[in-house]
């Protein structure tokens, strides 16, 4: 079956640009996370959502980073005013139950800002 | 989160056994295990989790310490797919993934 997509898998902004990323999790996933890859690093948490509420958003690391679910399935995270240390590659996952099930992850964004 | 820690990197010869180490000294009662995986220009994928007995599955095995404050991933028989980064994650209730730099698994031919 489809596994999560994203899009678009490439993304190069002017600093100070907006720019929206687009997460389709697996049908029927419940939960929904963000996380943000910086070269050569693990990924870090950003964000998380059961259906379309955000349960925490503890990990966006400024005010310009905001996210949204608002029917419970496809998430769109944002991020105004780009700076150059936004580039990383934003990675999405999804999880079928509360429970300690395995996420399944998309291939991720890769954002540059220029 | 309690932390865990894995060496750099780990090389290993292709169709022999690979055992991953991981230290979790600070876990919780509630901590499950997990293992994840990381192949270049890729997602992260799930490989393996455990909160306290070992467990087995098509793609390895999990050993965890009868004190719980480490455990070892097992890959059977290497091939070169396997090559990648493996990242061993304490995940508890809040079910966020606070990943580390994990480890870089090179395979030999």
């Amino acid at each position: 079956g489809a596994g999560v997509s994203q899009s678009p898998r490439y993304k190069v902004a002017k600093r100070g640009q907006d720019v929206a990323l687009r997460c389709d999790p697996i049908s029927g996933h419940v939960s929904l996370f963000w996380y943000q890859q910086a070269l050569g690093q693990g990924p870090e948490f950003l964000t998380y959502f059961q259906n379309e509420a955000q349960l925490d958003k503890s990990g966006l690391p400024s005010d310009r980073f905001f996210a949204e679910r608002p029917e419970g399935s496809v998430s769109t995270l944002k991020i105004q005013r780009t700076q150059q240390e936004d580039s990383a590659v934003y990675l999405c996952a999804s999880r079928p139950v509360w429970t300690y099930n395995e996420q399944f992850f998309g291939p991720g964004t890769r954002l540059t800002v220029l | 989160d309690a932390k865990t820690t894995q060496p750099n990197s780990m090389e290993s010869n292709e169709e022999e056994p690979v055992h991953l180490p991981c230290n979790h000294s600070t876990i919780s009662g509630t901590d499950y295990i997990h293992w994840y995986r990381q192949l270049p220009s890729q997602g992260p994928e799930y490989v393996i989790h455990g909160l306290t007995s070992n467990v087995n599955n098509r793609m390895a095995s999990l050993a965890i310490a009868e004190d719980r404050k480490s455990s070892t991933l097992i890959l059977h028989r290497a091939t070169l797919r396997d090559a990648a980064v493996y990242y061993c994650i304490l995940s508890g209730a809040n079910s966020k993934l606070t990943f580390g730099k994990g480890i870089t698994l090179s395979v030999r031919p």
